[in-house]
C-alpha cells in the first residue's frame, strides 16, 4: 500500500481561475476527508465522504468550493473562482470506517495553493 | 462547541531532556483521542490514539492518558531527540458519534543537540 497521495503537490495560479485538486486514497478505505491548513493552525475540516456519498460540509465551505468521489474511490476538490484567501495547503486523508470506533486518519502530503 | 486547545509553542528543549505538551478539549460525549505528528515537508502522521477512559496510546517513547475527569491528553517523552523536532496535533474524533474531528491548532517542538 503506497497511502494517500494528492497531486498536484504545488499549484500557484491565478485570482479568479478554478482549480482543481486531486487525491487518491488508500485502497479499502470506505472514508475520505479534505482540510484546509494554514500557517500555525491545525487541519480545518472541509467535508468527508462514506464511499461516494458527501456526507458532511462544513458551513464554513464557501459555495465555490465543491468535491466528488464518484466511484468511492479518488476523489476530487474544486474551487471556483480562486481568492487570495483561498491560499493555504489543502490536506486530503482516509480512514479505514470499520465498525467501531475506529477513527484514526491517514493523510496525504497535501497540495499546497498559492493565489497571486 | 467542540474544540482542542494546545500548548502554545514553540517548545524548545536540549536533546534528551523530558517533554510535556498539554492538551485539553471540550466535547459531547466520549471521543478517541489522537496525537498526530507533522514533520517538516510532510503530511500528518498519526503518532498515537486512545479511545477511553484510563487508555494510554504510546509510540516511540511518546506516551499520553486519555484523562475524562481533566478533559486532558497531555503528550510526554521521557528523553527527546533532534529527531522529534516537529508539529504536534492533539485532536479528538468520535465525540457523540460525529465522524468530523477537531484539532487543536498544533505546538512546535525544536530539540538542540
Amino acid at each position: 500500500d503506497t497511502g494517500v497521495s494528492q497531486n498536484p503537490r504545488h499549484k500557484i495560479t491565478k485570482r479568479g481561475q478554478n482549480v482543481t485538486f486531486r487525491c487518491d486514497p488508500i485502497s479499502e478505505h470506505n472514508r475520505l476527508y479534505w482540510y484546509r491548513q494554514t500557517l500555525g493552525q491545525g487541519p480545518e475540516f472541509l467535508t468527508y465522504f462514506q464511499n461516494e456519498a458527501q456526507l458532511e460540509k462544513s458551513r464554513l465551505l464557501s459555495d465555490r468550493f465543491s468535491a466528488e468521489r464518484p466511484k468511492g474511490s479518488f476523489s476530487t476538490l474544486e474551487i471556483q473562482r480562486t481568492e487570495q484567501g483561498d491560499s493555504a495547503m489543502y490536506l486530503c486523508a482516509s480512514s479505514p470506517g470499520q465498525a467501531g470506533n475506529n477513527y484514526e486518519q491517514y493523510f496525504g502530503p497535501g497540495t499546497r495553493l498559492t493565489v497571486t | 462547541g467542540d474544540s482542542v486547545t494546545q500548548m502554545e509553542g514553540p517548545v524548545t528543549l536540549s536533546e534528551e531532556a523530558f517533554l510535556t505538551i498539554n492538551c485539553t478539549y471540550t466535547a459531547t460525549g466520549y471521543p478517541s483521542l489522537f496525537w498526530y505528528v507533522q514533520y517538516p515537508g510532510e503530511g500528518l502522521q498519526l503518532l498515537l490514539k486512545a479511545t477511553k477512559a484510563d487508555d494510554k496510546g504510546s509510540n516511540k517513547g511518546f506516551e499520553a492518558t486519555y484523562r475524562k475527569e481533566t478533559t486532558s491528553f497531555h503528550l510526554e517523552k521521557g528523553s527527546v531527540q533532534v529527531s522529534d523536532s516537529a508539529v504536534y496535533f492533539c485532536a479528538h474524533h468520535g465525540a457523540g458519534g460525529s465522524y468530523i474531528p477537531t484539532f487543536g491548532r498544533g505546538t512546535s517542538l525544536i530539540v538542540h543537540p
